[in-house]
Order: C-alpha cells, then structure tokens, then sequence
C-alpha cells in the first residue's frame, strides 16, 4: 500500500471555526490532491500541487485552502467552515500525475 | 458539469456470474481511464486501468474495455465474488488531474 496518512481521522468542529486537514506521504510522489466525497457526487477535487509550494484549484475550491511547503506533506485549510463542509475528504498521491493515483484512509469532519 | 458519469447507481450479480459496471465520459481530451473500488470507511483503492492507445486491458478477474469512438469505458469482473461487493468509481485523467463519476454499488449475492 502507498505510504499515505491524513490525520485527523475524524473531526467535529464548529461553523466558523478554522480547520486544518493533513495529509503526509512517503512515497516522494509529486502530485498531491484533495478530494471529497459527497452521496450523489463521487469525488470531487478540491485543490491539487504538482510540487513544492506549486497549487492549482479543482471544481470545488471556494472555502478551502491548501499549502504545501515539503514535498511530503500537503495541508488542507478551511478558513471558516460551514455545514455544507461536512463531508469525507480524501487526500490522494500521484507519481506522474496521469497515471494510478492512490489514497489516503479519509478524514471525516462535521461542522455542527 | 460531470465530465464523467455512471449512470447505474447500483448493481446486484450472482456469485460466479459477471459483472459489467459502466461509465460514460464527454472529454475527448482524456488520455487515461481508470477503475477504482473502494469500500465503506476506507480510501478507494486503484483496481485497474487503460491508456486511451488501447482498447482492452485484463488484470486476472478483470478486464477494462474502451470504446473512443464511443466514449465508453466499461469494467468486467468474472467470475463474480462476494468479496467483489464494493462501490466502484471510474476515473479519467487528462494529464495532471484526475475527474470522477458518482460510482456504482455492486452487490454479489452468495
């Protein structure tokens, strides 16, 4: 299995309360992403880095950011959650970025 | 819009029989089709995947099929087992993002 973890595993949290999600990799993989997944939606990614301090926006990047100062770790921010924020987020990692992208075990967070 | 679709939400085989999950997509720029399965409370796990140069793939229990002209990609998995009971999520990539569909809840039934 590919070397990834999020952490935490689980979160509740409050609306309007800054959250950050973390994703770790030891698999020196360039690309990194953040999904989440949502019933009737699939997975829809959020953000994505193609390496070092380089990020790019997905389809449902309003609300979050993301960071990525090493390239094993790649930083989820939600700058001021809201209740259409809960949902189960998935990190993944990519060796070329075209090829098999693997995931991480998934952090499921509830904003109340 | 979903530029990747599965249009089944669910699907029930008998053990032993074969399955055929489907996916349909409408970017002709894609250049890499993927499959994978992912059960509850766990991240989804890559099965199988297919370069848009070819048309088949086959990897043991299955085989992923591409039609281009089409654009249609299909999983087959023979024989079915219940260890095969999963949500299945196609995937297409265009060179450094990945696009998913809404996934399908095969069931094999022992």
């Amino acid at each position: 299995d590919a070397g990834i973890t999020q952490s935490p595993r689980h979160k509740v949290t409050e609306t309007g309360t800054p959250v950050t999600l973390r994703c770790h990799q030891t698999e020196n993989h360039r690309y990194m992403y953040w999904y989440r997944q949502d019933p009737g939606h699939g997975l829809r990614l959020i953000h994505y880095s193609y390496g070092v301090k380089d990020t790019d926006k997905g389809e449902v990047s309003d609300g979050y950011s993301v960071s990525r100062s090493k390239t094993e770790d790649f930083l989820l921010t939600l700058e001021s959650a809201t209740s259409s924020q809960t949902s189960v987020y998935f990190c993944a990692i990519s060796r070329t970025g075209d090829t098999e992208a693997f995931f991480g075990q998934g952090t499921r967070l509830t904003v109340v | 819009d979903q530029q990747v679709k599965q249009n089944s939400p669910s699907l029930s085989v008998q053990e032993g029989r074969i399955s055929i999950l489907n996916c349909d997509y409408t970017n002709s720029m894609f250049d890499y089709f993927l499959w994978y399965k992912k059960y509850p409370a766990e991240g989804p796990t890559f099965l199988i995947s297919i370069s848009s140069i070819k048309d088949k793939n086959e990897d043991g229990r299955f085989t992923v099929f591409l039609n281009k002209s089409a654009k249609h990609l299909s999983l087959h998995i023979v024989p079915s087992q219940p260890g095969d009971s999963a949500v299945y999520f196609c995937a297409a990539s265009t060179g450094n993002q990945f696009y998913f569909g809404t996934g399908t809840s095969l069931t094999v039934i022992p």
